[in-house]
């Protein structure tokens, strides 16, 4: 069974801190997205990787960044933690141009920064 | 720029049958999606159009009007279990498959 896995479900952080949220899937596929979704907003991208080690902003890059050093992986980092970014994350893969499915979803990681 | 519209809150009886709506304003168009998340879940993937017409699978349905930047997805003998949110999803030409995803709609089931 295909997978893309977060590493955490719940998270609690403090704010200031640097946070890492990691994303692995195994399906070898090419683009990885980071999402954060809110009630009343849906989601709304962050960041997203078309090939190891590059990057591009999505619409709301402000205070994160990520990191893709090898294909499989694909790691959201919060540079200094704040309570704004209190929000459910959802990390996504897929193949080269998409495919018939689309996305397929990691489990989300619910972040509280307090 | 890039818009997708659909209702915030729907509410049906179980055993009806209901149709949420989709509209989208975007360049590039290269498919439309639905997927269905549970409170608290990752979304899971139920439908998807690039041409125009219906596509049928099991209780759901999706319709795609490509001039009319149209959708709509058709659940019918609803179960309690389709209380969800249900995501409309526009994938832009040339952009590695990124989506545009709508704000969902917020499907009540009542008995």
């Amino acid at each position: 069974d295909v997978k893309v896995t977060q590493s955490s479900r719940y998270l609690v952080k403090r704010t200031g801190e640097k946070v890492f949220l990691e994303c692995v899937q195994d399906m070898d596929h090419e683009n990885m997205f980071w999402y954060r979704q809110d009630p009343g907003l849906g989601l709304r991208l962050i960041y997203f990787s078309y090939d190891v080690k590059m990057k591009e902003k999505g619409d709301i890059p402000e205070g994160y960044s990520v990191s893709r050093e090898k294909k499989e992986r694909f790691s959201l980092i919060l540079e200094s933690a704040s309570t704004n970014q209190t929000s459910m994350y959802l990390c996504a893969s897929t193949a080269q141009g998409g495919g018939r499915h689309g996305y397929t979803f990691g489990s989300g990681t619910r972040l509280t920064v307090v | 720029g890039q818009n997708i519209d659909q209702p915030t809150e729907m509410t049906a009886t179980e055993g009806a049958i209901v149709q949420i709506n989709c509209t989208y304003q975007t360049s590039g168009f290269n498919g439309l999606f639905w997927y269905q998340q549970h409170a608290g879940e990752a979304p899971t993937f139920l439908s998807y159009n690039v041409l125009d017409g219906l596509e049928e699978k099991g209780r759901f349905s999706s319709f795609l009007s490509r001039s009319k930047g149209y959708s709509y997805l058709l659940l019918k003998e609803l179960q309690m279990k389709d209380s969800a949110s249900y995501l409309c999803a526009v994938r832009i030409y040339n952009q590695g498959g990124k989506l545009i995803f709508g704000q969902g709609t917020e499907l009540s089931v009542k008995p």
